[in-house]
């Protein structure tokens, strides 16, 4: 059974940058079959896609978050990682990290339990 | 991109029919066969319920349907269960890799 699970830092400060990173087991990240994504879902609001990486390296960001996301992948470790940099309080969010498949381009069918990041001083 | 426009709230008693609607443009919901719906329940990850407008993951009843007409996709939950009350949020691709959501909409079971 495929399991996601986001690790790192809870609370961030504004200004600083999010890191964070999601283990894959119970398969492998270099399957051609997949991309591997971020979302991420304000407290008390609805879900905003982040972007999604493939194994190669290559991502793809929302627009409205190009500026500030880097994504990228480890294969030897079956993670990926987002980064958003100059965080603000808009950006407190719970974090899933997710699975899409690479033949039906919006269909995101295993997620992590997700974690909440606070941008706080 | 703007996010898909929902209703906020839907209801229905235990056995009845709710149908939840998702509007979009003819830059996602109208140009693509890809809506999907999902389901989520307080403080749990979103779980799919269908991608492909219309195609259920395996394990999901066939009491959930989908289906879209030009710009505006649409969710039914027929046989209404005490356990169908949650969120349930749509979501779109949108070109160049890109999906957006809807706002969510909280289906009440009375």
């Amino acid at each position: 059974q495929l399991q996601l699970q986001e690790s790192g830092p809870g609370l961030v400060k504004p200004w600083e940058t999010l890191s964070l990173t999601c283990t894959v087991s119970g398969g492998s990240i270099s399957s051609s079959s997949y991309y591997w994504g971020w979302i991420r879902q304000p407290p008390g609001k609805g879900l905003e896609w982040i972007g999604i990486i493939y194994y190669s390296g290559r991502f793809y960001c929302n627009p409205s978050l190009k500026s500030r996301v880097t994504m990228s992948v480890d294969t030897s470790k079956n993670q990926f990682s987002l980064m958003l940099t100059s965080v603000t309080a808009a950006d407190t969010a719970v974090y899933y990290c997710a699975r899409r498949s690479a033949t039906s381009p919006n269909k995101i069918d295993y997620w992590g339990q997700g974690t909440l990041v606070t941008v706080s001083s | 991109q703007s996010a898909l426009t929902q209703p906020p709230s839907a209801s229905g008693s235990p056995g009845q029919s709710v149908t939840i609607s998702c509007t979009g443009t003819i830059s996602d919901v109208g140009g693509y066969n890809y809506v999907s719906w999902y389901q989520q329940h307080p403080g749990k990850a979103p779980k799919l319920m269908i991608y492909e407008v219309s195609e259920r993951p395996s394990g999901v009843p066939d009491r959930f349907s989908g289906s879209k007409s030009g710009n505006t996709a649409s969710l039914t939950v027929s046989g209404l269960q005490a356990g169908d009350e949650a969120h349930y949020y749509c979501s779109s691709y949108a070109g160049s890799n890109n999906v957006v959501f809807g706002g969510g909409t909280k289906l009440t079971v009375l």
